[in-house]
């Protein structure tokens, strides 16, 4: 079982709906967790950190079970800016921080 | 917010040569940086955890004597990929961790081709 798994899509949605991405991972230890936005070509850069509580910054809103291991984003309104791979991102080894990367979700935002 | 840059952008070798990449913290200090691999398609891999002062930690599978790291600085750490082959062909991004070591800034990547 990969330490991380994420729907590959892709997904192509309509501008202006919801869409939503799972991700599960496998080592109940696991500390933090992100996701990550990749366009094409381009380094990954931080979304969003994803908490316990759950947190939304504007459009986008993070949850996270730590009973079930499943992570969820969650983007509201999207836009055609939001096209681009999403990568659910978890640190497995807490100390050294070394981050294990899911292969990510495609998403394409159509007009 | 913190920036990290590589140089160079992209790089065309031929087979049996050696590349040198360098990753720099340019507005903070990173004891900790980290190298990754990304193949077409598919997530990024780590290969390494480089150590200010001290040597990498490299991930199983990965060749230590094959990609050398050396974390000379506060804020520089390079990446030699040695005797490149075809297959070594692929997007290298380094990261930074934060000062306040939960966070991780990534460079812009490096796409080499050997040929």
């Amino acid at each position: 079982r990969k330490e991380v798994e994420q729907d590959p899509g892709p997904f192509n949605v309509p501008e202006g709906a919801t869409v939503a991405f799972n991700c599960t991972y496998s080592n109940s230890a696991s500390q933090s967790f992100f996701w990550y936005r990749q366009d094409c070509r381009k380094e990954p850069k931080l979304l969003m950190s994803v908490y316990s509580s759950g947190n939304e910054d504007g459009r986008f809103t993070a949850q996270l079970n730590r009973a079930s291991q499943y992570i969820s984003l969650l983007i509201r309104d999207s836009k055609l800016s939001d096209s681009a791979t999403y990568l659910c991102v978890v640190n497995t080894n807490f100390g050294n921080e070394k981050l294990t990367f899911g292969t990510g979700t495609r998403l394409t935002i159509i007009p | 917010g913190a920036v990290v840059s590589q140089h160079p952008s992209w790089v065309i070798c031929k087979s049996g040569t050696s590349v040198k990449i360098e990753c720099r913290s340019l507005d903070f200090q990173a004891t900790t940086m980290f190298w990754y691999r990304q193949f077409p398609k598919q997530s990024l891999m780590l290969m390494a955890t480089s150590n200010e002062g001290s040597k990498a930690t490299y991930e199983q599978g990965v060749e230590k004597d094959k990609f050398l790291i050396n974390h000379a600085s506060l804020t520089l750490s390079t990446l030699t990929v040695t005797s490149a082959h075809p297959e070594d062909s692929s997007f290298y991004i380094c990261s930074a961790l934060s000062t306040s070591g939960y966070e991780q800034y990534f460079g812009p990547g490096t796409r080499l081709t050997v040929t």
